[in-house]
Parts: structure tokens; C-alpha cells; sequence
């Protein structure tokens, strides 16, 4: 089945910077990977997301990258805020299966 | 918007206790999830349904069941609830095609088994 890691578990930067969070997946099969955001006590929402025939989409402040041929996709934070502590969650799906990575505790310090 | 209630925010149950935790979700999805959370572990699937009175596995059933006798809401059941159940779990709905579509989460109940 598919694995996913997710990497740094951790990540503290300062605010302004930007942050980066990459996650790599093992079933080939897999064709949306959405990012979700938790908030300390709050329900995980989900922030962006893509799809396979896609390489990179873009929100505001939030990227999401993905390279299907060395299957990783990272989500990039850029010019970071304190609002923007959370742990965030990669998931990596096909159409019977999706699967978490651990998570990533990002602190943005002001 | 999408919201999915989950009944409590914490529950301390005993050892041994038949537990039960409730999910409603008010956007007609045919989907619904179970999932645990644990530190280092990120979300693992305990069940899922994808119609009414339909359940499958997902990768953690061992020691759960669950119910779904109406579209809106989805139960999971702890038969005789243990310490290493002590964790955060959260339901989720989504639409047709639900792995290949966002999931909803709702707030998540904190259950601690003593």
C-alpha cells in the first residue's frame, strides 16, 4: 500500500521567512495530494491541494509543488506569520486509499 | 460550509467500558470516516463508510466497530474500551469519490481510558 513521509517533523522560522515542507509517496497509482492545517485544539482543514496532471498551484501565500516522477510534493509558505503556527499534514491519494504523513509542527516566531 | 459535529470534545471512560462516539455531518455525503490521531503517528484510519449501513476496514479496526444507519451520522463504537485507546479521534465526511476529494473534519473527541 502507499507509505507517505513527511519531513521535518518540527520546523521553527522566523516571521517573514519562508517555510518548506516536503513529503514523498510510494504508490505511483496515488493522483491528489491535499495539504491540511490544524491549529492547536482545532479541526484539520484543508489549506490546498493537487492533482497529478498538475506540477505546482499557487494561493496567496501558499504553494504546493509536485514531481510525480520522483513522487514528492512539498508545500512552500512564503513571508510566514505567527497566524500561520499549526501542524500541517500531507496526504498522498488513488481512488481506494489515502494516506497521512505524520505531520509537520511549524512555529513561526515573531 | 460543510460541518461535521462530532458529539463530545472529551470523554474520560474506564477501563473495560463500552464507549461510544457520534459524528453527524449535514452535507449529504456518502462518505465518512473514522480516524485516529496520535503524536508522531499523524491520522490512521480506523474505519470507513461509504453508504448506509456499509462499513469497510480501514488499517487500526482491531477493537473498534461502527454503525451507520443513517446517511447524516456515523458512530464508532469501543466494545470494551483499553488504555491504549487513550487518543484524539476525528470523523470526516466527504462526497462521492471521497479519496480523491477533500475531507471534512470535525473537531475531534480527546478520549482517555483509565
Amino acid at each position: 500500500g502507499e507509505n507517505v513521509e513527511q519531513h521535518p517533523s518540527t520546523l521553527s522560522v522566523q516571521e517573514g521567512d519562508s517555510a518548506v515542507i516536503k513529503c514523498t509517496y510510494s504508490d505511483s497509482a496515488s493522483n491528489y495530494f491535499p495539504w491540511y492545517k490544524q491549529e492547536l485544539g482545532k479541526r484539520p482543514q484543508l489549506i490546498i491541494d493537487i492533482r497529478s496532471n498538475v506540477g505546482e498551484k499557487k494561493d496567496q501565500r501558499i504553494a504546493v509543488t509536485l514531481n510525480k516522477t520522483a513522487k514528492h510534493f512539498s508545500l512552500h509558505i512564503t513571508e510566514t506569520q505567527p497566524e500561520d503556527s499549526a501542524v500541517y499534514f500531507c496526504a498522498a491519494s488513488r481512488s481506494d486509499d489515502m494516506r497521512f504523513g505524520a505531520g509537520t509542527r511549524l512555529t513561526v516566531k515573531p | 460550509d460543510v460541518k461535521v459535529t462530532q458529539s463530545s470534545r472529551y470523554l474520560v471512560k474506564r477501563t473495560g467500558e463500552k464507549v461510544f462516539l457520534e459524528c453527524v455531518q449535514d452535507m449529504d455525503h456518502e462518505n465518512m470516516f473514522w480516524y485516529r490521531q496520535d503524536p508522531g503517528l499523524g491520522l490512521r484510519l480506523i474505519y470507513f463508510s461509504y453508504d448506509v449501513k456499509m462499513k469497510e476496514k480501514g488499517d487500526i479496526p482491531e477493537g473498534y466497530s461502527v454503525s451507520r444507519e443513517k446517511k447524516e451520522r456515523f458512530s464508532l463504537i469501543l466494545e470494551s474500551a483499553s488504555t491504549n485507546q487513550t487518543s484524539m479521534y476525528l470523523c470526516a465526511s466527504a462526497s462521492l469519490g471521497s479519496y480523491n476529494s477533500p475531507l471534512h473534519f470535525g473537531n475531534g473527541t480527546r478520549l482517555t481510558v483509565t
